[in-house]
């Protein structure tokens, strides 16, 4: 069974720092897709970053990267010059591929941002 | 604008009573989720539909009840055999097949106390 782990239930960092939320999953799989969402106080859950594990290069998105590494089946979140806004919970997400509609979360890092 | 449309967003319930979330959909996906969030904790699938007239339970089904009559409405009914059905309640929806780009998107939640 797929699962997916994050082990840093909380995390701080100070304004303007950069920050890394850790992920590791278990697949047999070759093919499938990653995804980091935010989940501010709001508690609407906003997509970050996607990467697709043909994909060798990591996926970024302005403050956001990824290090994916798929050997050991690790999807890391950096998040740089943090801002007051980017603090919410985390969370790493797992779908096995296109045709395969089960997604499966990790329990989220909450993320504080200090000013 | 395409989006993901929850309500209510606050319900409050009598113990012994059946209430229904309503989740509506304008984004031509295939497939909806319901999901359950804990205070602090991550997100469990309840129950989730490919098509229309179609859907499988997920790993908290119990005391849940859904169905799938249009492709654009997923509603999930909390019977009163669900035991501790206080919580906060999200819908998500995602693309089937090839033009998929992965992820799940999301509506604003519900959120639902037992009194």
């Amino acid at each position: 069974a797929q699962t997916v782990t994050q082990s840093q239930p909380e995390m701080s960092v100070q304004e303007a720092e950069t920050v890394t939320l850790s992920c590791t999953y278990d697949t047999s799989e070759s093919d499938y897709y990653l995804f980091w969402y935010k989940q501010p106080p709001s508690r609407q859950m906003i997509l970050v970053i996607r990467q697709e594990a043909y994909k060798q290069q990591n996926a970024t998105e302005n403050r956001f990267s990824v290090n994916f590494q798929k050997a050991a089946k690790s999807f890391s979140l950096k998040i740089s010059d943090s801002q007051l806004g980017d603090a919410a919970m985390y969370f790493c997400a797992y779908r096995r591929g296109y045709n395969f509609n089960k997604f499966y979360f990790g329990s989220g890092t909450k993320l504080n941002v200090k000013p | 604008d395409g989006g993901i449309t929850q309500s209510p967003k606050y319900l409050f319930r009598k113990e012994g009573q059946n209430v229904t979330l309503s989740c509506e959909q304008n984004l031509n996906h295939d497939a909806m989720y319901w999901y359950r969030q804990d205070p602090g904790q991550g997100l469990r699938l309840i129950y989730y539909s490919q098509i229309v007239n179609d859907f499988q339970k997920g790993d908290i089904a119990e005391g849940y009840s859904v169905s799938r009559e249009k492709k654009e409405s997923f509603p999930l009914t909390v019977t009163s055999a669900q035991k501790n059905p206080t919580a906060f309640y999200l819908c998500a929806s995602s693309i089937v097949g090839q033009a998929s780009t992965g992820e799940l998107f999301f509506g604003e939640g519900s959120r639902l106390t037992v009194l």
